[in-house]
């Protein structure tokens, strides 16, 4: 079955850097796109970037433009997250879903399925 | 980006109750609208997508309707493992989620 597995918890200072990973199953890595989202302590969840699985193209959302970095390693179909200069208010979980690469219509965009989360702690 | 609105916050329901949550877009989406259930210590699980459209393996008690800003999940009858958080998610554009509906037991 297709499954998104992600790495472990991970306690952080801030001003440091955090990279997550992320390794797909059961379907072709290079046939979708992976997204990142995450969810802090009371908060909605917010959109942060994608890579695409085949080309490696990345977009990010504006409020994390200067600070993620989103990749991917097709021969381990895995995807990475890195986020730098770690503050408290970066205390999450994060989360990598599977999203569409090929688009037609609001048919293909979905987010499924979703890795299970890694909480990442900003703490001195 | 677009704001997506939810209502309401929370609601208390019991076992069998019909219930309604409405999200509410910024601007119009077309049907790039996906609904979610969120449980503690899980992840989301896509249960509506295209606005409308029953994800595999959901129960046919989900339904969601709606297009342009305004939208609907319903759930026809409640049943004990629905108590949860639901979130809408707009793919129209930078995809932005509402602020989530916390069903409770009443």
């Amino acid at each position: 079955q297709v499954q998104l597995v992600q790495s472990g918890a991970e306690v952080k200072k801030p001003g440091a850097s955090v990279k997550v990973s992320c390794k797909a199953s059961g379907y072709s890595f290079t046939d979708y796109a992976i997204h990142w989202v995450r969810q802090a302590p009371g908060q909605r969840l917010e959109w942060m970037g994608w890579v695409n699985g085949g080309s490696g193209m990345t977009k990010y959302s504006q409020r994390f433009q200067d600070r993620v970095t989103i990749n991917r390693d097709t021969s381990a179909s895995t995807a990475y997250m890195e986020l730098s200069t770690l503050r408290s208010e970066d205390t999450a979980v994060y989360y990598c879903t599977r999203g569409w690469s090929i688009d037609y219509g609001p048919g293909s965009r979905r987010f499924d399925p979703w890795g299970q989360g890694t909480l990442v702690t900003v703490s001195s | 980006d677009i704001q997506m609105t939810q209502s309401p916050s929370s609601l208390s329901a019991s076992v069998g109750d019909r219930v309604t949550i409405t999200c509410r877009a910024s601007q119009s989406l077309s049907t790039y609208l996906n609904w979610y259930q969120e449980k503690p210590g899980k992840a989301p699980r896509l249960l509506i997508y295209a606005a409308s459209t029953l994800q595999g393996g959901v129960p046919s008690r989900f339904s969601g309707s709606g297009s342009g800003t305004d939208f609907t999940l319903t759930i026809s009858s409640l049943q004990p493992e629905d108590f949860a958080t639901y979130y809408c998610l707009q793919t129209f554009s930078t995809p932005t989620f509402g602020q989530g509906t916390k069903l409770e037991i009443k």
